[in-house]
């Protein structure tokens, strides 16, 4: 069973930090790997892909891929109380017709 | 900005009805895809779809499922003889125009299924 295991928190962290948000996978042979932002009762939003090993930065995010760990990750920094709702890391593995396994997400909280 | 639609925001409906749940993909997109959230569960995939065939299913998408793109513009999924279990919030969502389905997925805003 393909599995992506995400922290559920809450994680607290005070407005203007860095939250860091953590994701590990267990198929191996996963290709692409994306962060989404879901506010209570709304659907996924897309923050964030990443594919290769490294950080990719926009604006105040930025995703770090560690293929060989296996680990995934999304840094907020200058985190605002807006930032506040669940995380969810999403993995596609090769030749699965797009399918997106997704961790149970981590809720973020940023206190003013 | 273009985004995915779908309707009806909210259903409900009585155990073993049919229901439709529709869907706009973005325009120039070529993958579309259903998930569904049970409250307070993961995202789960149900199916993907592409030129004109399911690409991929899960488990989840047994027999009462279908898929369908009727026209140029709509995507559905039907649930043919609803189950409480059926209750939770689906999800459509589309990617490409890209050759593969590596590219992102963008969801639409959901349909609340209730089965009574």
């Amino acid at each position: 069973q393909k599995e992506v295991e995400q922290n559920s928190g809450p994680l607290s962290v005070p407005e203007g930090a860095i939250a860091s948000l953590n994701c590990t996978y267990s198929d191996r042979v996963s290709q692409s790997f994306f962060w989404y932002r879901q506010y209570s009762g709304k659907s996924p939003e897309l923050i964030m892909s990443i594919y290769s090993n490294g950080d990719k930065e926009d604006g105040r995010f930025t995703a770090q891929l560690n293929k060989a760990s296996q680990y995934v990750s999304l840094l907020i920094r200058d985190s605002q109380p807006s930032d506040s709702a669940t995380y969810l890391c999403a993995v596609m593995g090769y030749n699965q017709g797009g399918k997106l396994i997704f961790g149970q997400g981590t809720e973020l909280s940023v206190k003013p | 900005e273009p985004e995915v639609t779908q309707t009806p925001s909210h259903q409900v409906t009585q155990m073993g009805q049919e229901v439709i749940l529709r869907c706009v993909p973005i325009s120039n997109h070529l993958y579309f895809y259903w998930y569904r959230q049970i409250l307070g569960q993961k995202v789960e995939f149900l199916v993907s779809f592409y030129n004109n065939e399911i690409s991929e299913k899960s488990e989840i998408f047994d027999d009462q499922f279908s898929v369908e793109r009727p026209d140029g513009s709509n995507f559905t999924l039907k649930i043919r003889s609803t189950k409480l279990e059926d209750s939770a919030m689906y999800f459509c969502a589309s990617s490409g125009p890209g050759l593969v389905p590596a590219d992102e997925q963008f969801f639409g805003p959901g349909t609340r299924l209730t089965v009574l």
